[in-house]
């Protein structure tokens, strides 16, 4: 079945800086790519989303890429603040199969 | 606020023991996910619901069991407890069954401890 790996498992950045977080996936036939976020107390919730037939896509300050010939996607995430830190879950899926998530990163933004 | 609801917030009981876990899904959501989370697995998918029938299976343990009833709140009911069942458990909701086309909106979560 599908793995995915996600790194850094912590990440601190100044407030203002970027911050890209990894994962790699297993399936080549996985063709979306999901990503949450999760503050503390709270369940995950989408953020941003691509698909297997799209290289990168960006929604104000976040954008997400993907080389599917390397099986890998990226978050990116630029001028950061104080409200992003957080935990970041990635996750791969093929057609009607579950979610499969990587361990997730712990974002600080220090002020 | 997502729009799906968990009950209860927290749930401390020994182990042999057994609990329900509730799950109310979004207005108009047909389809209802458990996950497991714990600190060194990450999210893993249990069992997924559509309008009352079982869609998908992931790793449950047998020891765990499911329903969706047909007002669409689903139970997830967990016996014989183990230390390491100590876990948060979230539900998900979602439009359709489809996880590649609906986006599943997550609950806050129960958080099982296990002594």
């Amino acid at each position: 079945g599908e793995n995915v790996e996600q790194h850094p498992s912590t990440l601190s950045v100044q407030e203002g800086d970027s911050a890209v977080i990894k994962c790699t996936y297993s399936d080549s036939a996985s063709n979306y790519f999901p990503w949450y976020k999760q503050e503390l107390g709270k369940g995950p919730q989408l953020i941003i989303d691509i698909r297997s037939n799209v290289g990168e896509k960006k929604d104000q300050r976040i954008a997400v890429t993907l080389n599917k010939t390397a099986k890998h996607f990226s978050l990116h995430i630029t001028e950061t603040q104080p409200e992003d830190s957080a935990v970041y879950f990635c996750a791969a899926v093929r057609g009607n199969t579950p979610l499969v998530f990587g361990k997730g990163t712990r974002l600080s933004v220090i002020a | 606020d997502s729009g799906v609801t968990q009950t209860p917030k927290h749930l401390i009981t020994a182990t042999g023991q057994r609990v329900t876990l509730r799950c109310s899904p979004r207005s108009g959501d047909l389809s209802v996910y458990w996950y497991q989370q714990s600190l060194d697995q990450g999210l893993q998918f249990l069992i997924q619901y559509y309008n009352g029938e079982e869609r998908a299976k992931g790793n449950i343990l047998e020891r765990f069991s499911a329903q969706q009833f047909p007002d669409l709140h689903s139970e997830l009911n967990l016996s014989s407890l183990e230390l390491g069942d100590s876990a948060l458990y979230f539900c998900a909701s979602s439009v359709g069954g489809h996880p590649t086309y609906n986006e599943q909106f997550f609950g806050p979560g129960t958080r099982l401890t296990v002594l």
